[in-house]
């Protein structure tokens, strides 16, 4: 059984970087076949996908953030992260990682999710 | 961008009730689309991909169908433990969820 963990700070001031990491155990984030993702719910509304990464390195984002996302792994410690620059109110939400399947590109593992608030 | 429409936002039945979600792509995703039930403090859940295929696990109560841009969720006898929001999710061209349809009991 896959287990998925965030972790960071809850709190983030307007116009840092909010920065998350993931935690995977009972599978190789190395491992091909599935992409690793997240997404995100802002109080009140749906779930926003950020992005994804492969254990090639390669990445996808939501155009919407404006290239303000950034995914990458550290398979060493079998977790993955995000960054978020400039962040504003807007970003306050539940983010949750997740695994993402690689042929029908289902989130069938997903972490509890963080909440992360921006304010001064 | 491909964006998902959900109709209705919400939704009131009663248990034993048959319960119909629709999703409409803005574009043809072929059968490139995921449903997801979501409670309160939890995870996401993934009950049907590719359109029609029920995920392991997931009581056959559910169902998916459609194909295109039409697409319909399907709960055959609504449960207490069915109340939840329910999502859609393309993934023909990167991922975009619905905005959700919110279900409760009347």
């Amino acid at each position: 059984q896959v287990h998925l963990q965030e972790s960071g700070p809850g709190l983030v001031r307007p116009s840092q970087t909010l920065s998350l990491t993931c935690t995977v155990s009972g599978g190789s984030i190395n491992r091909g076949s599935y992409y690793w993702s997240w997404i995100r719910q802002p109080a009140g509304k749906g779930l926003e996908w950020i992005g994804h990464m492969y254990p090639s390195g390669s990445t996808n984002y939501n155009p919407s953030l404006k290239s303000r996302a950034t995914i990458s792994g550290d398979t060493s410690k079998n977790q993955f992260s995000l960054n978020l620059s400039s962040v504003t109110a807007a970003d306050t939400a539940v983010y949750y990682c997740a695994r993402e399947h690689e042929v029908f590109f289902k989130l069938d593992f997903w972490g509890h999710g963080i909440l992360v608030s921006v304010s001064s | 961008d491909i964006q998902m429409t959900q109709s209705p936002s919400s939704l009131s039945a009663s248990i034993g009730d048959r319960v119909t979600i629709t999703c409409q792509a803005s574009q043809d995703i072929s059968t490139y689309l995921n449903w997801y039930q979501h409670k309160p403090g939890t995870a996401p859940k993934v009950l049907i991909y590719d359109a029609s295929n029920l995920e392991t696990g997931v009581p056959s109560r559910f169902s998916g169908s459609g194909s295109g841009t039409d697409f319909t969720f399907t709960i055959s006898s609504l449960q207490p433990e069915d109340i939840a929001t329910y999502y859609c999710q393309q993934f023909y061209n990167l991922i975009t969820f619905g905005q959700g349809t919110r279900l409760d009991l009347k």
